[in-house]
């Protein structure tokens, strides 16, 4: 099972754009990366998954280095409404398990 | 994406009692479901994962005997914390993974804050 490392805060302002890494080094073959969100008593919510290069969606961006060692999820121009714990996950293809690590909190500030 | 719903929201019981809570993919077949527990200020915690028609595989430390859980269908699972005590007040999150028509990522419900006075 691959362990993820994230910063535990981050801090931005609005409009700015909001870079969240994150490292997995024992992460395997079948293994993607995945990202939720999650606000105060509420159930994550999907952001973004892939498995290698870059994955764009409507939402935010995601970096995945040729060694897949890290990954990183870009927010572009964020708003107050980002502030929001995001979690870092690296999931079998076949979903067996998953479990989230401590997150990072981001705080969007005006 | 798809949506999976959680019921109750919120729940206020009695030491001693039992309560349920459902949780429902609504437009996908959920192969598998997640069930968590999180304490305030903490993260998700994975208490046990099923598989429809199996027994859920409980982590370490949960009690399967308390925290009892039913995969009965491919659109329900059920979590009942039998003989609740007011150490396990908590947010409980129900997560659900399947085949549907975007992918096969795991979506979470909204959560059931349970309270045990």
């Amino acid at each position: 099972l691959a362990k993820t490392t994230q910063p535990i805060s981050m801090d931005s302002y609005e409009g700015q754009e909001v870079n969240i890494t994150c490292s997995h080094n024992n992460i395997a073959t079948n293994d993607y990366i995945t990202w939720y969100q999650q606000f105060p008593s509420q159930g994550p919510r999907f952001i973004i998954q892939g498995y290698k290069t870059k994955v764009t969606n409507e939402v935010a961006s995601l970096f995945i280095p040729a060694d897949r060692k890290s990954s990183t999820l870009s927010l572009p121009r964020v708003s107050l409404s980002d502030t929001a714990v995001y979690y870092c996950l690296v999931v079998n293809s076949g979903y067996s398990t998953l479990t989230f690590g401590k997150g990072t909190m981001l705080l969007v500030s005006p | 994406g798809a949506v999976v719903s959680q019921h109750p929201s919120w729940v206020i019981c009695k030491s001693g009692t039992s309560v349920k809570i459902e949780c429902r993919s609504l437009d996908f077949q959920a192969t598998t479901m997640f069930w968590y527990r999180q304490f305030p200020k903490q993260s998700l915690m994975l208490m046990a994962t099923s598989n429809e028609g199996s027994k859920a595989t409980y982590e370490q430390g949960v009690e399967k005997d308390k925290f009892l859980i039913n995969h009965a269908s491919l659109t329900l699972s059920t979590l009942t914390v039998t003989s609740a005590h007011p150490e396990d007040s908590s947010f409980y999150i129900c997560s659900a993974r399947g085949e549907w028509g975007g992918g096969t990522e795991a979506f979470f419900g909204q959560g059931t804050r349970l309270t045990v006075v």
